[in-house]
């Protein structure tokens, strides 16, 4: 199986700040990555496909990047609705396998 | 709007079953794959299951092989997960997801259904 290790798994920022969580597969998945915001008792929200593709209807202050085995997603301006946990997802092979999540607080 | 809308999440004895459903509506669901995933108290996200259009695809998650079985019925635009052999680590709120169009990624999720499995 392909293992996602997302870093770090908390991260503290203000609102303002831009800031990167980065993704790591342990084997080629090439573009195929996603990325998703879930909130306390929320399903989890569909925000970056084929690693750089932003979903219709998501702000463009989140961005990603990379390809092969390191992806990154960037927001650029936090805002307050921002601060939730974050996962990538790897499609490229099955089992298709989530990174451990990345929780972004408020400083 | 799309809508996903999961039901049949309840307390199982270990080694009982349950049977989860997912009602979708708002697109063409026969020409959709479906997933389940699922998300233990406090933890993260596991993909369980993934059925093609059609229904003749069908993959699983080493942890439910054998014991899960996912099916459709694209005339009740339903997606169904019937569990047996449950352990307590099945315990979990389990969403349905829609794959995408562009690719088998999830672009739209039920509210979930948490399934505790305890004695």
């Amino acid at each position: 199986d392909i293992q996602m290790t997302q870093s770090p798994s908390t991260l503290s920022a203000s609102v303002g700040d831009r800031v990167t969580i980065t993704c790591r597969a342990s084997q080629f998945v090439s573009y195929w990555l996603a990325w998703y915001q879930q909130k306390p008792g929320k399903a989890p929200k569909l925000l970056i496909y084929m690693a750089s593709s932003l979903e219709s209807g998501v702000p463009s202050r989140f961005s990603g990047s990379g390809s092969a085995t390191d992806f990154t997603l960037t927001i650029s301006t936090l805002q307050p609705d921002d601060f939730a946990t974050y996962y990538c997802q790897q499609y490229h092979s099955y089992p298709y396998t989530f990174g451990q999540g990345t929780k972004l607080e408020i400083k | 709007e799309v809508q996903l809308m999961e039901s049949g999440g309840d307390l199982a004895q270990p080694g009982g079953s349950l049977r989860l459903s997912c009602a979708a509506s708002g697109f063409t669901f026969s020409g959709y794959t479906m997933n389940w995933v699922r998300q233990a108290p406090g933890k993260g996200l596991e993909w369980v299951s993934y059925i093609g259009v059609g229904g003749n695809t069908i993959y699983y998650a080493a942890s439910v092989k054998g014991r899960f079985t996912i099916s459709r019925d694209d005339a009740q635009n339903s997606l169904y997960l019937q569990m047996s052999g449950l352990r307590d680590e099945d315990t979990a709120v389990y969403y349905c997801a829609r794959g995408a169009l562009a690719g088998p990624y999830f672009d739209s999720w039920g509210q979930g259904a948490l399934v505790t499995v305890s004695s």
